[in-house]
């Protein structure tokens, strides 16, 4: 069965120093990874994908994830924290064999910026 | 384009009543898919389509039916409401390629007293 694990409840960062949220996945073969993002009282918006090729991926708002394989790991990066980064981060995965179109979706992370 | 639509944006149940969650999309999306969100335990997939006229079960089911008579539809019942099922539900639709993203509408927030 597909999981996806956000081991972090909460990040805290100070803005201008690097964010790293984490996500560990378990599908079996190589999956589709997903980030988004949640802001107070919306729904999620799309921030960038993993699909195939380079391990880095960039997305919207300067936001970056590396895929790694072997540690089937997708964690969000972003060189420079700002305080409107803050939000609620989700990480989803999707088998791409045959493919139900099963989405599952981690516990989320929150990510507090301060100034 | 209004992309996902989500009617009500807000209701209150009294325990034992039903109600229907209507999920729009115009996007011509094949996959549809409810979750509900709830403190600490993130998106949980109810029930989910990947074409007009089938369903399919997702992690958390049970109480819930779905139909999906149209394309563009995708409609949630709750046929005897409990408070367990007090959350915001969110719909979702994407395209039938598995790597595409979805997308999202913006929420009904459900209260069963």
């Amino acid at each position: 069965a597909q999981s996806v694990a956000q081991p972090e409840d909460q990040v805290n960062v100070a803005e201008g120093n690097p964010l790293t949220v984490k996500c560990t996945y378990s599908v079996s073969g190589n999956p589709y990874l997903f980030w988004y993002v949640q802001y107070p009282n919306r729904g999620l918006q799309f921030l960038l994908k993993y699909i195939t090729g380079d391990n880095l991926v960039k997305g919207s708002y300067g936001f970056e994830a590396e895929f790694n394989k072997s540690q089937t790991s997708f964690h969000l990066k972003k060189p420079s924290a700002l305080v409107s980064d803050s939000a609620l981060y989700f990480c989803a995965v999707r088998d791409r064999r045959g493919s139900q179109g099963n989405l599952i979706f981690g516990k989320g992370t929150k990510l507090s910026v301060k100034p | 384009n209004a992309g996902v639509t989500q009617t009500p944006k807000f209701r209150v149940l009294k325990t034992g009543q039903s109600m229907t969650l209507l999920c729009a999309q115009d996007m011509n999306h094949e996959y549809m898919y409810w979750y509900r969100q709830d403190p600490g335990m993130g998106l949980r997939l109810i029930h989910y389509s990947v074409g007009e006229g089938t369903t399919a079960k997702g992690e958390v089911p049970d109480g819930y039916n779905v139909s999906r008579l149209k394309k563009q539809n995708f409609l949630l019942g709750l046929e005897s409401a409990a408070p367990s099922q007090t959350s915001v539900y969110f719909c979702a639709s994407c395209t039938g390629d598995g790597n595409t993203e979805a997308f999202f509408g913006q929420g009904t927030r459900l209260t069963v007293v």
